[in-house]
């Protein structure tokens, strides 16, 4: 999983397996957070975003799940594909700001 | 549609120079935002700007000037470029930093300062 201040932790991930990112926030203020997807020489691109009030949100592919007892967020993809390769980031929205978690790269073994 | 633009994409910078990095977005959003991204250390919020006329320090504002004359544009000064300034900086808006909206990026600036 990944927490601000630490080295970008790498999860190696057959095709066609789930993939799991975790992501420990740090605010028990904030009330929205959001996963985006970085590729290469790009900027972040929005996945799925969650509020605060719910535990568990799912897209095309993508599920989110928050866990507010334990500052806890993780976003599962499923049926991983090379396409998904990238580095992934969670962020938490509090007052005004919105704030970044180090990120996690994926990459996708073919 | 062009969202999030950012000029120059690549610059290189002597140490002292100063220059400004560009961000304009044509979606009406209210909430800008500069981030820098350097490696292992994710992104980090220099200042954001809550609509035209309003600005505020985020995470790591020194060496660093913004304003919003406009909704659309919101620049980035470097007054006298330091070599801890080299990094990828991203620009980003959102309709509105108190609603529970995503955030559009631009395409990033990657800044040498030699």
């Amino acid at each position: 999983g990944e927490s601000v201040g630490l080295h970008l932790p790498t999860l190696s991930v057959q095709e066609g397996d789930n993939s799991i990112i975790n992501c420990a926030y740090s605010n028990s203020a904030s009330d929205y957070f959001i996963w985006y997807k970085q590729e290469s020489g790009k900027g972040p691109q929005f996945i799925i975003d969650i509020r605060s009030n719910m535990d568990k949100r799912q897209g095309q592919r993508v599920t989110v799940l928050l866990n507010k007892t334990v500052k806890h967020l993780s976003l599962q993809i499923a049926a991983t594909q090379p396409g998904d390769s990238a580095v992934y980031f969670c962020a938490e929205k509090g007052y005004q700001k919105v704030t970044f978690g180090t990120g996690t790269k994926l990459q996708v073994i073919p | 549609n062009a969202g999030v633009t950012q000029t120059p994409k690549f610059q290189v910078l002597k140490t002292g120079q100063s220059m400004t990095l560009q961000c304009a977005q044509d979606m009406n959003h209210e909430y800008m935002s500069w981030y820098r991204q350097d490696p292992g250390m994710g992104l980090r919020l220099i200042h954001y700007s809550v609509g035209a006329g309003i600005t505020d320090q985020g995470e790591v504002p020194n060496g660093y000037n913004v304003s919003r004359s406009t909704t659309e544009d919101f620049p980035l000064r470097l007054l006298s470029a330091a070599p801890s300034q080299t990094s990828v900086y991203f620009c980003a808006s959102s309709s509105h930093v108190n609603q529970e909206t995503e955030a559009f990026f631009g395409q990033g600036t990657r800044l040498t300062v030699v």
